[in-house]
């Protein structure tokens, strides 16, 4: 069975552009959440999807969006690029039932560097 | 937010030694689940847990959800060099969205062959 797969695994932008970032989750998965890695703030949790909904929602700024689609691939956008926004960013799918047993599975992760 | 307390930050041990490390927390946690991170890489999952004073192993990896519900802790025996990496304990809040994990900051790990 395929797992999470995270594209493009490395970016390169500048400030002020916006970056589009995607993941497939481990098939059958339909809640795909996303984090925030960096050396200061560890890991952070953005936001997650389920059944094309946002469940949940982190402390991020507006700049920090996401969708998701019905064969529950999921996109992430920053818009408005700044340096710290330079990071690790990670997706995680799982069945999404919401039990305590949903356990959830990383992808590789994409890094983005903001010049 | 939320917060997880891991300790230690860094370990760097002799081949062979056993490893301990622990999270706590002022919160109450319904899970707690232990990650490995390679560099470059996402966290793999190591050991869930899911209930107050449960004990499971994995390999020479064995973890316990404390009694508390607000602690737990790994243990490696006997470590070998492919031990080295990050270890992030994580969980889910009473109470919090199952889409959302708590992680601690990690304990970097460093095995001398």
């Amino acid at each position: 069975k395929a797992g999470v797969t995270q594209t493009p695994r490395y970016l390169i932008k500048t400030r002020g552009q916006q970056v589009t970032l995607s993941c497939s989750p481990i098939s059958g998965h339909r809640s795909v959440s996303w984090y925030q890695q960096t050396p200061g703030q560890g890991l952070q949790f953005l936001f997650e999807y389920f059944s094309e909904t946002q469940r949940n929602k982190g402390n991020f700024p507006g700049r920090f969006s996401g969708r998701q689609f019905s064969n529950s691939r999921s996109e992430m956008n920053v818009s408005t690029l700044e340096l710290g926004d330079s990071a690790l960013y990670l997706c995680a799918s799982s069945w999404g039932s919401g039990g305590r047993t949903d356990t959830q599975y990383f992808g590789p992760g994409t890094r983005l560097t903001v010049l | 937010g939320q917060q997880l307390n891991q300790s230690p930050q860094s370990m760097f041990i002799q081949e062979g030694e056993d490893v301990s490390m622990n999270c706590t927390s002022s919160s109450i946690f319904n899970t707690w689940l232990w990650y490995k991170q390679d560099p470059g890489e996402g966290p793999v999952l190591l050991i869930a847990l899911y209930k107050a004073g449960e004990l499971t192993s994995n390999g020479r990896l064995t973890a316990q959800f404390g009694i508390t519900r607000k602690d737990s802790f790994l243990n490696i025996s006997a470590s070998i060099p492919s031990d080295v990496g990050i270890y992030f304990c994580a969980g889910h809040v009473y109470g919090g969205s199952q889409g959302n994990l708590i992680f601690g900051k990690g304990t970097k790990l460093s095995v001398k062959p």
